[in-house]
């Protein structure tokens, strides 16, 4: 069975400011990882997703993030924070095998300080 | 990319009432749809998968009487709550794959608010 664990709940950063976000994955065979936002009492966005080939995928919004398979880690980063960042970041994973469904980690929410 | 509409956005119902919600995927078919449910501040739970022409596949835990799933036609899926109680207050969230035999992306709905008196 697929998981994704992000460590963490609450991050909080300045505008301007760098931004990682914390995804690991469980998972036998390579997996099809995603980010998506949430803003609240929204749907979701797709920030980027990773399928196969170059480990460091760009999204949308400025954001980028990196498969690491040593470390089951895909990590989202922005190199500086706007106010408009604000919101629920949720890292999930899926496979075909798994009939397409997704297993969502429990969500970092992001606050950024002015 | 592809769209998927929910309807209603949001719906306030009595307890023991049934409510309906819709899943449509506006610009592409989609033989398999999920359901989500996210409580506030929480992640989404997949409840089930909606399979086009015939019966759902429910999680572990989800009571299928309860909640009841249509796939009615290539577009369209849909969610009845049946006999709600304040415990089903939630946001519901379906999603739909782009289709094809590979894994593909899932589209997501806006979300559904459903809130029980």
């Amino acid at each position: 069975a697929q998981s994704v664990t992000q460590p963490d709940i609450h991050i909080t950063v300045s505008e301007g400011a760098s931004l990682e976000l914390r995804c690991n994955y469980s998972y036998g065979a390579t997996p099809y990882l995603f980010w998506y936002v949430q803003s609240p009492g929204q749907g979701l966005q797709l920030l980027l997703k990773y399928f196969s080939g170059d480990t460091l995928v760009q999204g949308i919004k400025g954001f980028e993030a990196e498969f690491k398979r040593s470390q089951s880690s895909f990590n989202l980063r922005k190199p500086s924070v706007h106010w408009s960042d604000a919101a629920e970041y949720f890292c999930a994973v899926g496979a075909y095998a798994a009939g397409n469904k997704l297993t969502f980690g429990g969500g970092t929410r992001v606050l950024v300080k002015p | 990319g592809a769209v998927v509409s929910q309807h209603p956005s949001w719906v306030i119902c009595k307890s023991g009432t049934s409510v309906k919600i819709e899943c449509r995927s506006l610009d592409f078919q989609a033989t398999t749809m999920f359901w989500y449910r996210q409580f506030p501040k929480q992640s989404l739970m997949l409840m089930a998968t909606s399979n086009e022409g015939s019966k759902a596949t429910y999680e572990q835990g989800v009571e299928k009487d309860k909640f009841l799933i249509n796939h009615a036609s290539l577009t369209l899926s849909t969610l009845t709550v049946t006999s709600a109680h304040p415990e089903d207050s939630s946001f519901y969230i379906c999603s739909a794959p782009s289709g094809g035999n590979s894994y593909n992306e899932q589209f997501f709905g806006p979300g559904t608010r459903l809130t029980v008196l």
